[in-house]
């Protein structure tokens, strides 16, 4: 059963600092990751989709990087900014299976 | 934004009575889904569907129904709802799949 874990759980930095922010799954058998936003008592935003024969995708400040074979992805945000304070998601999916969800990193950006 | 809405954003109920969940999408994607937010759990997944009639178990679909009549709506049943599915509800789309998913806004439901 696919398992995937978010680490820190909650991470607070100063406005600028540049962050990653990391995720693992147990099994390397992805279809694709996506990468999610949550801000408090809303819905999910989606940030990045990473096919499994992907290494990264970019979007502004967001580089999100796939490593199948370790298990792995990162979000890396670059000079973070109070407006990026959020929960960040991360989710697998398998050839036939739906997403499996981490649990989150809480994000505090600090002015 | 992906054009997903649910109705009703928030509902109060008591322990035994049916209540029914709407997801209404206007985006004509094939795959539509159901989880449920738990603090301690994270996101899993209920039901979900992959065309009109189609529809499978997710994780946690005990004591949960779906119903998909039209690619644009997908409704999810608590026969009997109890306290233990007082949660935060939210619908996904994704037009296969293996696409990206969006999610709608959510709707929080307390049973008492």
């Amino acid at each position: 059963k696919q398992e995937v874990t978010q680490i820190p759980a909650a991470l607070s930095v100063p406005e600028g600092e540049n962050l990653v922010l990391n995720c693992s799954f147990t099994d390397s058998a992805i279809y694709n990751l996506q990468w999610f936003r949550q801000d408090p008592g809303k819905g999910l935003t989606s940030l990045l989709l990473i096919q499994s024969s992907q290494r990264e995708q970019t979007s502004g400040r967001l580089n999100a990087s796939l490593d199948k074979s370790s298990g792995r992805s990162t979000l890396y945000i670059a000079a973070s900014q109070p407006g990026d304070s959020a929960t960040y998601l991360c989710a697998v999916q398998g050839g036939n299976t739906p997403l499996v969800f981490g649990k989150g990193t809480r994000l505090s950006v600090i002015a | 934004d992906a054009g997903i809405t649910q109705s009703p954003r928030h509902k109060v109920t008591e322990t035994g009575t049916p209540v029914t969940l709407r997801c209404h999408q206007t985006e004509n994607h094939r795959y539509m889904y159901w989880y449920r937010q738990d603090p301690g759990h994270g996101l899993r997944l209920i039901h979900y569907s992959y065309g009109v009639k189609d529809t499978d178990k997710g994780e946690v679909s005990d004591g949960y129904s779906v119903s998909r009549s039209k690619t644009e709506d997908f409704l999810l049943t608590l026969e009997s709802a109890t306290s233990s599915q007082t949660s935060v509800y939210f619908c996904a789309i994704s037009g296969l799949g293996g696409n990206e998913q969006f999610f709608g806004p959510g709707t929080r439901l307390t049973v008492l």
